[in-house]
């Protein structure tokens, strides 16, 4: 079935480690998104990719860092965990970017998140 | 800085009632608008897109409207079921088409 992919779907941390949300998708979208949903305040943008092998900061990029070696993988890196990045983080794509795209955005399931 | 609004954060009407949904933006140089849906613990569905030339979008009973100088685009539900309960998100995407922003939601419950 055509769709993004998260692992892990659930994940309890302790502070100060190191974490790496995977996130792949099999509908060679060349667009693909980072989000964290937290309650009261919807989702915000962390990091976006508009094509393999490049990649741009969204609303709240602090703290996390993104690459997109290929166009199915983009990876979300906590580098050192701390107890407000608990969350729920959702990885997204999207087919086209620019004058001709549509631009619908499809979802993975989320990976929930726990920094004690 | 784009800021996308929803009011009410929750709603609730009984079964077989038409209702709107609101969804407010402070810039109005947009390249397009989606409604979507969340079911609670998952992720989220696209309901519909209105591209920012096009004045409405409809799937079924689900009427989007988007009018940009006012910053405004609105979901109608018709004859709303309780299988309509959800979150109901809108989110814009900036000129450049490259951010995607999000509203916190609105939560809907479908009285029987």
């Amino acid at each position: 079935i055509a769709g993004i992919t998260q692992a892990p779907t659930s994940q309890i941390l302790a502070a100060g480690r190191r974490m790496t949300l995977r996130c792949t998708q099999d509908m060679r979208h060349n667009a693909m998104y980072w989000y964290r949903q937290d309650l009261g305040l919807g989702l915000r943008l962390i990091h976006y990719s508009n094509t393999a092998g490049t990649t741009g900061k969204g609303e709240v990029p602090d703290g996390y860092s993104v690459s997109r070696a290929n166009t199915d993988d983009f990876p979300l890196t906590l580098a050192s965990a701390v107890p407000s990045q608990t969350s729920v983080y959702f990885c997204a794509s999207s087919e086209e970017q620019g004058a001709s795209g549509a631009n619908v955005l499809t979802f993975g399931a989320g990976s929930r998140l726990t920094v004690l | 800085k784009q800021e996308v609004t929803q009011i009410p954060a929750a709603l609730s009407v009984p079964e077989g009632e038409n209702l709107v949904l609101n969804c407010s933006f402070t810039d109005s140089a947009i390249y397009n608008l989606q409604w979507f849906r969340q079911d609670p613990g998952k992720g989220l569905t696209s309901l519909l897109l209105i591209q920012s030339s096009q004045r409405e979008q409809t799937s079924g009973r689900l009427n989007a409207s988007l009018d940009k100088s006012s910053g405004r685009s609105t979901l109608y539900i018709a004859a709303s079921q309780p299988g309509d309960s959800a979150t109901y998100l809108c989110a814009v995407t900036d000129s450049s088409a490259s951010k995607i922003i999000f509203g916190s939601g609105t939560r809907l419950s479908i009285r029987p």
